[in-house]
């Protein structure tokens, strides 16, 4: 169990910038989730996987967000023409079943990315 | 709409004096409730599972207990190292079963 891999640490960009993120699952689960974080708050759920089939996005997740889970290991986070108020941290969880109670989930280190 | 929060948001305390930390729930029925601590620049990890009032679980100083409106993470004796940030989340039965709703979490400074 290597645990949860984003990449990267930390992205700074320009305001209208295209940024993209990386995250590597725990192997044997099956299911992938994106959070963001702000300053002083709790994660808040944005989307999540099973497999490679994406099955529930959260309404803060607007029209420049794009996630992917091509073959249904890795996934990716594309923000497109990023905003000052998409400064947060990107987080990636993973479990196995819907069920966190037999299947916590477990969380990646965080992207934090930073628009100017 | 499920509602975490948590009390208080920050917590000082000196080492060796015990304490505890508040999360209040509203949710249609709850499937299970989850403490996570996390520190600075990482991500939540995971602590506890609890799954009906009355429920309590330990991992070394830290005692989590669950009524039917709320849960407290007791912390008895702690060091310098368990300072960071306490969150707490629920997971519903009905709905939104897929995901987790955590609170704003209570960030706990331990002082030597």
């Amino acid at each position: 169990d290597t645990g949860v891999s984003q990449d990267p640490r930390h992205k700074i960009t320009k305001r209208g910038q295209n940024v993209t993120f990386r995250c590597d699952p725990i192997s044997e689960h099956n299911r992938l989730y994106w959070y963001r974080q702000t300053l002083g708050q709790g994660p808040e759920f944005l989307t999540y996987f099973q497999n490679e089939a994406q099955l529930e996005k959260s309404r803060l997740l607007s029209d420049r967000f794009s996630a992917e889970r091509p073959k249904g290991s890795f996934s990716t986070l594309e923000i497109q023409r990023t905003e000052q108020g998409d400064s947060a941290m990107y987080l990636c969880a993973s479990s196995f079943g819907t069920d966190f109670t037999n299947s916590p989930l477990h969380f990646g280190n965080g992207t934090r990315l930073t628009v100017t | 709409e499920d509602q975490v929060t948590q009390s208080p948001e920050a917590l000082r305390l000196q080492e060796g004096e015990s304490s505890s930390l508040n999360c209040s729930y509203t949710v249609s029925g709850l499937r299970g409730l989850f403490w996570y601590r996390q520190d600075p620049g990482k991500g939540p990890e995971f602590l506890f599972t609890l799954y009906s009032a009355g429920e309590e679980k330990e991992k070394e100083r830290l005692k989590a207990t669950l009524t039917k409106k709320e849960s407290f993470l007791h912390i008895t004796a702690p060091k310098p190292e368990d300072s960071a940030t306490y969150l707490c989340a629920v997971q519903a039965i009905s709905g939104s079963a897929r995901q987790l709703t955590f609170g704003s979490g209570t960030q706990l400074t331990v002082l030597p």
